[in-house]
């Protein structure tokens, strides 16, 4: 399985700041997920990442609130925009599996605060 | 579009018990379906899959499920548990042909073993 990382692990924010999440893979891998997992709750998928086109968004969730880039195979950000108290959550990213496409393997999550 | 069920929010067991955790998902013609553990303060585990084959699949720390069609359950069952399994575990499905790869997320069941 692959191996994923984020950064940061955690971070407490003021409402109206934004804050950028990254999410590293060691291998190179096709689709990149990003989702969010609000207090005491189920994990929500936000939007699919492709390398070299833009992603797909779903319900309820818009780009300008949560930009995502994807410059390659290896390497997403996610940014949580003009923040507010009910954006504290767990953003987690996962990854296709190589050679596995139908598995996803899951980073550990950055845990975001916002006062 | 498909909807995952745990039935327990909550499942208290005492060390050395046997443990099923019930998982219901809405019917599709071909579905995949996994179980996740997620330990406190941590990211998603991946335990066990079913893409096809045996209804029967093994997982990782003595954990096995069954996929039952015809009830559409894929309960996740242990024979004798232990203090670190406490954790919650998530059930998840996706739907190939309609979705792609797109996990959709049951609520998740919190095991508290005891001793």
């Amino acid at each position: 399985s692959a191996v994923i990382s984020q950064k940061p692990s955690r971070d407490i924010c003021q409402r109206g700041t934004s804050l950028t999440i990254q999410c590293q893979v060691d291998s190179q891998v096709t689709m990149m997920f990003w989702y969010r997992q609000q207090p005491g709750q189920s994990l929500t998928l936000i939007a699919t990442a492709n390398q070299g086109s833009e992603a797909t968004y779903e319900s309820g969730f818009v780009i300008d609130k949560f930009p995502i880039s994807r410059p390659n195979l290896t390497f997403s950000t996610l940014t949580v925009s003009n923040m507010s108290p009910e954006d504290s959550s767990i953003y987690l990213c996962s990854v296709d599996a190589v050679g596995n496409g139908e598995t996803q393997y899951f980073g550990p999550g950055t845990r975001l605060l916002v006062l | 579009a498909q909807s995952v069920t745990q039935l327990d929010s909550q499942v208290p067991v005492f060390e050395e018990a046997p443990v099923e955790l019930r998982c219901n998902y809405s019917s599709s013609v071909s579905v995949y379906l996994f179980w996740y553990v997620q330990y406190p303060n941590q990211g998603l585990q991946l335990l066990l899959k079913y893409l096809s084959g045996s209804t029967l699949v093994k997982g990782i720390n003595g954990f096995e499920a069954e996929f039952n069609k015809s009830q559409t359950s894929f309960h996740l069952r242990k024979p004798s548990v232990h203090i670190s399994d406490t954790a919650e575990y998530f059930c998840a499905v996706s739907d190939p042909m309609e979705y792609g790869n797109k996990l959709v997320f049951g609520a998740g069941t919190i095991l508290r073993v005891k001793s």
